[in-house]
């Protein structure tokens, strides 16, 4: 049992960069999320999929982008890195969105920009 | 707007002790889940334990078990014989009620308190 994998596990990127984070489920989960983990701050939705090609915005999109082209594949780029997007990042996913439904987390990348 | 407040930002407990990990939650919606995930220091995330709002009975799931008390708004958390491998971050969450296609930014968003670092002494 897979579940949520996410790579890379670390990345040091430098400020101007782009890079995807990859995320696959296998578990036919159609709602599928990005969170970003900050100190002091606790986990912050970015984006979110409630199926193949469909997104929206979470509360901190700003400088992300995502697609849902498969029900399995939710990518999360970064356009231009930024320090302040120095953060660890989770993939999650659920059955749905609804409230009863837990949702199941990836093991994380951790993105440092220097 | 939901919020999620967990006071504890550090709890100790002795092996095979019994501790509760507090949460409390503000909400508007009549329908929604609270959740508990554990993290440990190699920072993945893990479901604990699921108690919707509908829900009579407390939830428990092997040695965790959910204190539900909805007049009070607080969803503890209780693990029972405590051990060593029960060392970590512990966040309360919540998913509440929006209808999907609503648009908005919060449809199946989980609301994540501070946490509580857990540390079980042998």
């Amino acid at each position: 049992n897979a579940g949520v994998t996410q790579t890379p596990k670390f990345q040091v990127l430098k400020t101007g960069q782009s890079m995807t984070l990859q995320c696959a489920q296998d578990m036919n989960h159609e709602y599928m999320s990005w969170y970003r983990q900050d100190p002091g701050m606790g986990l912050r939705l970015i984006h979110y999929s409630v199926g193949a090609g469909i997104t929206d915005q979470g509360e901190v999109p700003n400088g992300y982008n995502v697609s849902r082209s498969t029900t399995e594949d939710f990518p999360l780029r970064l356009l231009s890195a930024a320090p302040s997007q120095t953060s660890v990042y989770f993939c999650a996913s659920s059955h749905t969105g609804g409230f009863n439904q837990p949702q199941h987390f990836g093991d994380g990348t951790r993105l440092s920009i220097l | 707007a939901q919020k999620i407040t967990q006071t504890q930002p550090g709890m100790f407990v002795q092996e095979k002790e019994a501790v509760t990990l507090d949460c409390t939650y503000d909400t508007s919606d009549q329908s929604y889940g609270l959740f508990w995930y554990k993290q440990p220091s190699s920072g993945e995330m893990i479901f604990l334990i699921y108690q919707g709002s509908y829900d009579e009975q407390n939830a428990t799931e092997g040695r965790y078990s959910l204190n539900f008390q909805k007049a009070r708004k607080s969803a503890n958390l209780v693990i029972s014989a405590s051990q060593l491998g029960d060392s970590a971050m512990y966040f309360c969450a919540m998913r509440g009620y929006a209808l999907e296609g609503a648009g908005g930014t919060s449809y199946g968003k989980l609301t994540f308190g501070q946490g509580t670092i857990l540390t079980v002494h042998p």
